[in-house]
């Protein structure tokens, strides 16, 4: 009963370094997402997945690429790490796209650019 | 883009008091989602709310879609010390039923 799992769960990066953050579920949902989680602030999408094959950006895309997989796994990566990028980042499954299911969280990646 | 405010911020309550906080927004949505998150752990889902006006019961958790469809609330019953996290309204619209999440509410449970 996994569900969404990320990989690592703390990271500390200095100014440049490149990371990929890993993301799985075993849901068999077809939609994935990745938001970050800043201090006093609600989650914002960076990028999603509506299905094996497609990404799209979200509402704060700048500074990161996707890549999905697989059906099952959706990765996160910062290319150049910059002090802005520290947050905690969150991915996410859904069962369809466009559909009124809810999401369904991981436990979070906690990254810190030094 | 779409912004919810969540109110209040943060809450410190005695042990069995019962517990209100809301969101509201500008922009109609067409669910509204209740959110858990422990320290540590990523949200979990609460309650779902699909239809305006909609009241649904978890255990000690009430949720309401506003009839405007522009509200939500969430109350807590005789509050227990694990009810301790920040909870998060997200509302979700648009073809593409994107998310739209609250600011959170800290809430503290004094013994």
């Amino acid at each position: 009963n996994a569900g969404v799992t990320q990989t690592p769960k703390f990271q500390v990066l200095k100014t440049g370094q490149s990371m990929t953050l890993q993301c799985a579920q075993d849901m068999n949902h077809n939609s994935m997402y990745w938001y970050r989680q800043d201090p006093g602030m609600g989650l914002r999408l960076i990028y999603y997945s509506a299905s094996e094959g497609t990404t799209d950006k979200g509402e704060v895309p700048n500074g990161y690429n996707v890549s999905r997989l697989n059906k099952r796994e959706f990765s996160l990566r910062l290319e150049s790490a910059a002090p802005s990028q520290t947050s905690v980042y969150f991915c996410a499954s859904r069962t369809a796209f466009a559909s009124n299911q809810p999401q369904h969280f991981g436990d979070g990646t906690r990254l810190s650019i030094l | 883009g779409q912004q919810l405010n969540q109110s209040p911020q943060s809450m410190f309550i005695q042990e069995g008091e019962d517990v209100s906080m809301n969101c509201t927004s500008s922009s109609i949505f067409n669910t509204w989602l209740w959110y858990k998150q422990d320290p540590g752990e990523g949200p979990v889902l609460l309650i779902a709310l699909y239809k305006a006006g909609e009241l649904t019961s978890n255990g000690r958790l009430t949720a309401q879609f506003g009839i405007t469809r522009k509200d939500s609330f969430l109350n807590i019953s005789a509050s227990i010390p694990s009810d301790v996290g920040i909870y998060f309204c997200a509302g979700q619209s648009g073809s593409a039923r994107q998310l739209t999440f609250g600011s959170g509410t800290q809430l503290t449970v004094l013994p």
